[in-house]
């Protein structure tokens, strides 16, 4: 079972709007602004989309946005376009020896 | 921006040892904090540590303590990954990821990854 909880699933349609959450406790999500997201395409190694809860790196596409709100942090991606369709994790810094804990991954399908 | 190749599969007996490299170019190793990262099959990710450079330590997640160690050759910018005593549950991609915060701090956000190698532990 992940430390951070992740719905398995979410869709949508093109052009849509969809949130992924990402729940975890004190220890982690709400207690550290260290919240990352990763894309990752079936046989590819996962590519970093969201860090520092709402940054975006260089070359991410302004579709993608993060957020958090006490112990549940948000992945949101805008205009949905069929090339999103990945699965997705969240990760946290936690105060615990694990150090870095992820989600157990959410299945974005674009319908 | 940083390249990272890493070594080939590999299939290894149940006890046994394995471990993977991970060649950066275009910079070198003494600029990163390198990570490594699995996946095993149909799963998702797990930290298993790396370089912190607030300590200049290497720190490890404390379910790998022990079993595993992390290495930098900088002579070559190749880092290594060995995993000791390895049991069927270690079957896994294994990454090697770079920490956004470089040698400055570490931000816990990974941005360039390797490609991955399959350790299959298979008696």
């Amino acid at each position: 079972q992940s430390a951070l909880t992740q719905p398995a699933s979410v869709s949508g349609s093109p052009g849509q709007s969809i949130t992924i959450s990402c729940t975890g406790t004190s220890s982690e999500v709400a207690g550290y602004k260290y919240v990352s997201w990763y894309q990752q395409q079936p046989g590819k190694a996962p590519k970093l989309m969201i860090y520092d809860v709402t940054n975006r790196p260089s070359g991410v596409s302004n579709r993608f946005s993060g957020s958090k709100s006490g112990n549940t942090a948000s992945l949101t991606i805008s205009g949905l376009q069929a090339e999103d369709e990945a699965d997705y994790y969240c990760s946290s810094y936690t105060t615990n020896n694990t150090h870095v804990v992820f989600g157990g991954g959410t299945k974005l399908t674009v319908l | 921006q940083v390249q990272l190749v890493q070594s080939g599969a590999e299939v290894k007996k149940p006890g046994a040892s394995v471990t993977v490299s991970c060649k950066v170019s275009r910079y070198t190793l003494t600029e990163l904090s390198m990570h490594w990262v699995r996946q095993a099959p149909g799963k998702g990710l797990e930290w298993m540590g790396g370089f912190d450079p607030e300590d200049g330590e290497t720190i490890y997640a404390q379910k790998f303590q022990g079993r595993v160690t992390m290495t930098e050759d900088t002579s070559t910018d190749t880092a290594y990954m060995e995993l000791s005593s390895l049991r069927s549950e270690d079957t896994a991609v294994y990454y090697c990821a770079t920490d956004t915060g470089g040698l400055r701090f570490l931000a816990w956000a990974f941005d360039y990854w390797g490609q991955g190698t399959l350790i299959t532990v298979s008696s």
